[in-house]
């Protein structure tokens, strides 16, 4: 699976969209861009994941840039609640089901 | 309600003593893996199961045994823990290949 380069940490005002990126350069076609988040020692929580497109749901956007080296999560109007550590994962569809976990970025939301 | 259920939340023990951290999930999953989380070693994989009495080796396996008697419960045994095996804990689960994974509230563990 490729490997993801995230900034270790970023600041939002709260009520602001928080936009984290993820850099992923030697992506291959069949690998999904998947984010996580890990609020406080508690279980990572799955956010959202696409292949190309972007993609929208109630918690976030994703968007894949064309050449797919580099992605964004955004999320729209960030809360207190929003404070936690975001990982990006790259995974391919016949992977052995092992999310690699990096770094990722803490996302501090202030009031 | 769907969710992955770790139990203890909490363990203190001794050097040797034997121990079984459960994991049960409610989703008819395939796919279950535990996984341990240090200060600044990230969240890594121990063992993974891909279906019924079919378990294989993650990254960290030494010291860790697990079983997959049933799709919806996967425990983690430690037979011999040691204090290097304090830890976060973490059991998830996935329907398959490409989805989204849940993960459980975590079991930390210290040896002492």
């Amino acid at each position: 699976d490729a490997k993801t380069t995230q900034p270790p940490s970023m600041d939002c005002a709260e009520g602001r969209a928080a936009n984290l990126p993820c850099n992923h350069s030697t992506i291959s076609g069949n690998e999904y861009v998947y984010w996580y988040r890990q609020i406080h020692s508690q279980g990572p929580q799955y956010i959202i994941h696409g292949l190309k497109n972007n993609e929208t749901n109630e918690m976030a956007s994703l968007i894949i840039t064309e050449d797919r080296k580099s992605s964004t999560l955004i999320l729209p109007h960030a809360t207190l609640r929003d404070t936690a550590v975001y990982y990006c994962i790259v995974l391919g569809w016949g992977s052995n089901y092992k999310l690699t976990f990096g770094k990722g970025t803490l996302l501090t939301v202030n009031p | 309600e769907a969710q992955v259920t770790q139990n203890p939340r909490y363990l203190i023990t001794v050097t040797g003593k034997k121990l079984t951290v459960t994991c049960s999930q409610n989703m008819n999953h395939e796919y279950m893996s535990w996984y341990r989380q240090d200060p600044g070693l990230g969240l890594r994989q121990i063992y993974y199961s891909m279906n019924v009495e079919v378990t294989d080796k993650g990254d960290v396996p030494e010291g860790y045994k697990v079983s997959r008697k049933e799709k919806r419960n996967f425990p983690l045994i430690l037979e011999s823990p040691s204090p290097n095996q304090t830890s976060l804990y973490f059991c998830a689960s996935r329907p398959g290949q490409g989805t989204e994974a849940f993960f459980g509230q975590g079991t930390r563990l210290t040896v002492v």
